[in-house]
């Protein structure tokens, strides 16, 4: 069974600018998660989608946002980008909400200049 | 607030020696308790997943115990290979909220 893919791997863009990353979770995985992994605030939760609704959102200002589609792909989006969202990008899925047990992508590497 | 600290920040163990890395939770209501780990870079691999009604879950050299009334997991490895070498992070979870430790950085040396 393949595992959870994202993409892309790696991104540069420039600050001001707005980028769409992607993640297909594990076939027939509903639930997707996204986290924010940085060296000084470590790993932090975004939000979770399951069956194309948000259940759960972190702390995390608007602009930042995602959607997740009836095949259970999603997308995030961060729009007006800043330095400090310089980053690696997870995303994680699971079966469902209330599978505790989660499997991670690759992520995607996104450097801010 | 819930949150997740481990210790140490960092190890360096000589090839063979077994090993134990330790996790806090302030939360003790969790649910479960996952270990992963984190090659540079890369995204992270589950090792273990204890249900908040086990005590310890064990797979191959790893063992991973929990104790929800002092807020703690260990991770043990046995005899330790330079393949080891990696960022053990535990998260605690509650419902489908994963709160992450900051990891423990390991070096096995040959």
């Amino acid at each position: 069974k393949a595992g959870v893919t994202q993409t892309p791997r790696y991104l540069i863009k420039t600050r001001g600018q707005q980028v769409t990353l992607s993640c297909s979770p594990i076939s027939g995985h509903r639930s997707v998660s996204w986290y924010q992994q940085t060296p000084g605030q470590g790993l932090q939760f975004l939000f979770e989608y399951f069956s194309e609704t948000q259940r759960n959102k972190g702390n995390f200002p608007g602009r930042f946002s995602g959607r997740q589609f009836s095949n259970s792909r999603s997308e995030m989006n961060v729009s007006t980008l800043e330095l400090g969202d310089s980053a690696l990008y997870l995303c994680a899925s699971s079966l469902d909400t209330y599978s505790y047990e989660q499997y991670f992508g690759p992520g995607t590497r996104l450097t801010v200049t | 607030k819930q949150e997740v600290t481990q210790i140490p920040a960092a190890l360096s163990v000589p090839e063979g020696e077994n090993l134990v890395l330790n996790c806090s939770f302030t939360d003790s209501a969790i649910y479960n308790l996952q270990w992963f780990r984190q090659d540079p870079g890369k995204g992270l691999t589950s090792l273990l997943l204890i249900q908040s009604s086990q005590r310890e879950q064990t797979s191959g050299r790893l063992n991973a115990s929990l104790d929800k009334s002092s807020g703690r997991s260990t991770l043990y490895i046995a005899a330790s290979q330079p393949g080891d070498s990696a960022t053990y992070l535990c998260a605690a979870i509650y419902g489908q909220n994963f709160v992450f430790g900051p990891g423990t950085r390991l070096s096995v040396l040959p």
